[in-house]
C-alpha cells in the first residue's frame, strides 16, 4: 500500500502570512495532485504536477513535485480566510488497466481575519 | 446542474439495519468511485468501476456491495450496519484518460 504522509496535520495562521504544506512518500508516483475540501461538500482539483521537479502557479499558491515524485509541497502566500479549507495531496499510480489515486492524510488549514 | 449527486446527504440509522446510497454523474465520464472518509478526515477508496466493471475492491467487508446499473449510475449498499461504518461516502466520477476527479457533496452516515 502506498502511503502519503501531510505535514503539518492542522495548521491556524494569521491573514497575510505564508505557509507551506508537505506531502511526503516512500513511493513514486506518476503524478500528483492537490485538493481542497470545504466543510459540507467534496473535494475539489486545484493543480495536477506530473513532471519531477516541475513547479506550477495558481495566483497565490504555489506547487511544486519533487525531482524523484515522491513528495510535493504547497506553498501559500499572504493567505486569506478564504483559502481556510483541508488540503489534500493524492498520489497517482497505475493499476493494471485502472489509475487509482491514493489520497494524503490532509492538513485543516484555518486562516484567522 | 449538479455533476456527480449522491443521495441521501444525511443518514441516520440502527445498528444492524441495510441501506443504500445512490450515486449519478452527468458528466459522460467511464469510471466512479466509491471513498470513505473517516472523522480524521482520512479519504481511502473503497471501490472503482470503469464502464459498469468493477476494477477496484479494497479491503472493505462484504457487507457492503457496490452496483453500477450503467456508466453513469455507482450504488452502494451497506447491510447489517456496524458503529464503525460511520462516516462520509464520497462518489467521485472521471475520465480513465483524464486525472481529474469530480467528487459529489458526500453522504453523511451515523449508525447509532
Amino acid at each position: 500500500t502506498q502511503l502519503l504522509e501531510q505535514s503539518p496535520q492542522f495548521l491556524s495562521i494569521q491573514e497575510g502570512e505564508n505557509l507551506t504544506v508537505y506531502c511526503n512518500s516512500s513511493s513514486v508516483f506518476s503524478s500528483l495532485q492537490w485538493y481542497r475540501q470545504e466543510p459540507g461538500e467534496g473535494p475539489v482539483l486545484l493543480v495536477t504536477v506530473v513532471t519531477g521537479g516541475e513547479v506550477k502557479k495558481l495566483k497565490r499558491l504555489t506547487f511544486q513535485f519533487g525531482d524523484a515524485r515522491k513528495d510535493s509541497s504547497l506553498h501559500i502566500t499572504a493567505a486569506q480566510p478564504g483559502d481556510t479549507g483541508l488540503y489534500l495531496c493524492a498520489g497517482a499510480s497505475s493499476s493494471g488497466s485502472a489509475r487509482q489515486l491514493t489520497f494524503g492524510s490532509g492538513t485543516q488549514l484555518t486562516v484567522l481575519p | 446542474d449538479t455533476a456527480v449527486s449522491q443521495t441521501p446527504k444525511y443518514l441516520v440509522t440502527q445498528m444492524g439495519n441495510d441501506k443504500s446510497i445512490k450515486c449519478e454523474q452527468n458528466l459522460g465520464h467511464d469510471t466512479m468511485y466509491w471513498y470513505k472518509q473517516d472523522s480524521k478526515k482520512f479519504l481511502k477508496i473503497m471501490f472503482s468501476y470503469n464502464n459498469k466493471e468493477l476494477i477496484i475492491n479494497e479491503t472493505v467487508p462484504n457487507r457492503f456491495s457496490p452496483k453500477s446499473p450503467d456508466k453513469a449510475h455507482l450504488n452502494l449498499h451497506i447491510n447489517s450496519l456496524e458503529l464503525g461504518d460511520s462516516a462520509v461516502y464520497f462518489c467521485a466520477s472521471r475520465l480513465t484518460s483524464n486525472g481529474e476527479l469530480f467528487f459529489g457533496e458526500g453522504s453523511r452516515l451515523t449508525v447509532l
